[in-house]
């Protein structure tokens, strides 16, 4: 069974503070495929990035990075710098093989406050 | 460019009433999935469509049922509405193996507000 934890329900941080949102899973698929997906106050889901298991390389996109580690099973996530507009509930989730069977984790909330 | 639509928007319902919740796709993606969102709990999957004329049960699927009835639209219905059932429920299509399209995430609805009273 496929399982994803994110064990910070609420984080508070101070403007231009780093943060980083922790993810963890459980899959016994050798291939699949991990996201981190943003919930703005409007209410969308946006999404912000895939990694597949074969690609362990952590990425970095403006002010967003992510790191893949296999080992201890875990896609965390930092907002360095953060802003205001960062907040918002966040989203990991985990699929199988080719784009199947999204399962998401519980969300983390995160508030920035000015 | 619509991406996935879902209507309505908003919608009461009383206990015991049924509706259907629409979910439209213009993407030519294979797989379709209906979630519910409640607070604490992320998305939780109700059931989805892997491919035209195909659909499987999730994590919660007591009270709904679905229909795949082509392969841009899946539909969520619920039989007797339950305030257990007060919910935001989020449709979302993605690509599958053989479409060759490489980005294989969810790309998700605006989201249903639904309560039950």
């Amino acid at each position: 069974a496929q399982k994803v934890t994110q064990a910070q329900t609420e984080i508070s941080v101070v403007e231009k503070e780093d943060v980083t949102l922790d993810c963890v899973y459980e899959t016994r698929d050798t291939t699949y495929y991990l996201f981190w997906y943003k919930q703005p106050p409007s209410g969308e889901l946006v999404f912000l990035i895939r990694r597949n298991s074969f690609d362990e390389q952590n990425e970095i996109s403006g002010r967003y990075s992510w790191n893949f580690q296999k080992s201890t099973s875990s896609f965390n996530f930092t907002i360095t710098a953060s802003q205001v507009v960062d907040s918002a509930v966040y989203f990991c989730a985990l699929s199988r093989n080719y784009g199947q069977n999204f399962v998401f984790g519980p969300g983390t909330r995160l508030s920035v406050l000015p | 460019n619509a991406g996935v639509t879902q209507t309505p928007k908003f919608q009461v319902l009383k206990t015991g009433q049924s509706m259907t919740l629409q979910c439209a796709q213009d993407m030519n993606h294979n797989s379709m999935y209906w979630y519910r969102q409640d607070p604490g709990m992320g998305l939780r999957l109700i059931y989805y469509s892997a491919s035209e004329g195909t659909t499987d049960k999730g994590e919660v699927p007591n009270g709904y049922n679905v229909s795949r009835l082509n392969k841009r639209e899946f539909s969520l219905r619920l039989e007797s509405a339950a305030p257990s059932q007060t919910s935001v429920y989020f449709c979302a299509s993605s690509a599958s193996l053989g479409q060759g399209d490489m980005n294989t995430e969810a790309f998700f609805g605006q989201g249903t507000r639904l309560t039950v009273v």
